[in-house]
C-alpha cells in the first residue's frame, strides 16, 4: 500500500493567489513526521515545512502552512501569495516511528502564471 | 561547503559499465542517505549510514548496488554492470543526527545508461 498519496499530478495557479496541494498518508504508528519538499528544475530537494504527529498546532513557515487533519490522515500544503519562483515539483514525505528514512509521494507539479 | 555536494552532476554509462557516484555531506552530519528518483516519480530510499556504519541497505535494488562511507564523511554509491533500468537521479541527503527534523539534499547525479 502507498504510504503517501498525492492525487494532483499538476496544478496551475495565478501569481499572488494561494494554492493547496493535497497529501494523504497511511501509517499505523502513532509517532510520525510529515514533510514537504520543493524540487525545482535544478533537481535539489528543498525542505519547506515539518509537522510532527503530536504537534498541537499546524506548522507554518513564511508563506507555507500545513493543514494537518490527523483523523483524516491528511497533511495539505498551502502556499499563499504565489510567486513565479514557486513553480516546481512538490513532494510530501513521511517518516514513521523510530525509522529514519523518508517515504515520498509521487509529487505535484505547480506552475505559477503571471 | 555549505550544502550537500554530489558529483558528477551527469553521468552517461554504457550498459555493463561500472559507475561510482560521490556524495560530500554537510560537515559534521552524522546521518547520510541515498535515494533513487526515477523520472516523474518521488525519491525511493536506497540506504542509510550513521557515521561509517551502514545501518540499512534494504532499499538497494540488487547486489549490483554497493555503498560505502569509510571515514564517516564522504560516501560513494557504486553500481556494477549498469542496466537501462538503473537510469535515474541519485540523491544524497544528510542530517546532523539520527532523526533530525529534516534532511538536507544534494542536487543529485543524473545517470543515463545507454
Amino acid at each position: 500500500a502507498q504510504k503517501i498519496t498525492q492525487t494532483q499530478p499538476g496544478m496551475f495557479v495565478q501569481e499572488k493567489e494561494a494554492v493547496t496541494l493535497d497529501c494523504t498518508y497511511d501509517t499505523s504508528d502513532p509517532s510520525y513526521g510529515l514533510f514537504w519538499y520543493k524540487q525545482p528544475s535544478s533537481g535539489e530537494m528543498i525542505f519547506l515545512i515539518y509537522q510532527g504527529s503530536y504537534d498541537q498546532q499546524n506548522a507554518t513557515e513564511g508563506r507555507y502552512s500545513l493543514n494537518f487533519q490527523k483523523a483524516r490522515k491528511s497533511a495539505n500544503l498551502v502556499i499563499s501569495a504565489s510567486q513565479l519562483g514557486d513553480s516546481a515539483m512538490y513532494f510530501c514525505a513521511m517518516r514513521e516511528g523510530p525509522d529514519y528514512k523518508l517515504s515520498f509521494g509521487a509529487g505535484t507539479t505547480v506552475t505559477v502564471r503571471a | 561547503g555549505a550544502g550537500v555536494s554530489q558529483s558528477p552532476r551527469y553521468k552517461v554509462a554504457k550498459r555493463g559499465q561500472d559507475v561510482a557516484l560521490r556524495c560530500d555531506p554537510i560537515s559534521g552530519h552524522v546521518s547520510l542517505f541515498w535515494y533513487q528518483q526515477a523520472l516523474g516519480q518521488g525519491p525511493e530510499f536506497l540506504t542509510y549510514f550513521q557515521n561509517e556504519a551502514q545501518l540499512d541497505k534494504s532499499g538497494l535494488p540488487s547486489d549490483r548496488f554497493f555503498a560505502e562511507r569509510p571515514e564517516g564523511s564522504v560516501s560513494t554509491l557504486k553500481i556494477q554492470r549498469t542496466q537501462q533500468e538503473d537510469s535515474a537521479v541519485y540523491l544524497c541527503a544528510s542530517n546532523p543526527a539520527g532523526r533530525g527534523t529534516e534532511a538536507f539534499f544534494g542536487q543529485g547525479t543524473r545517470l543515463t545508461v545507454v
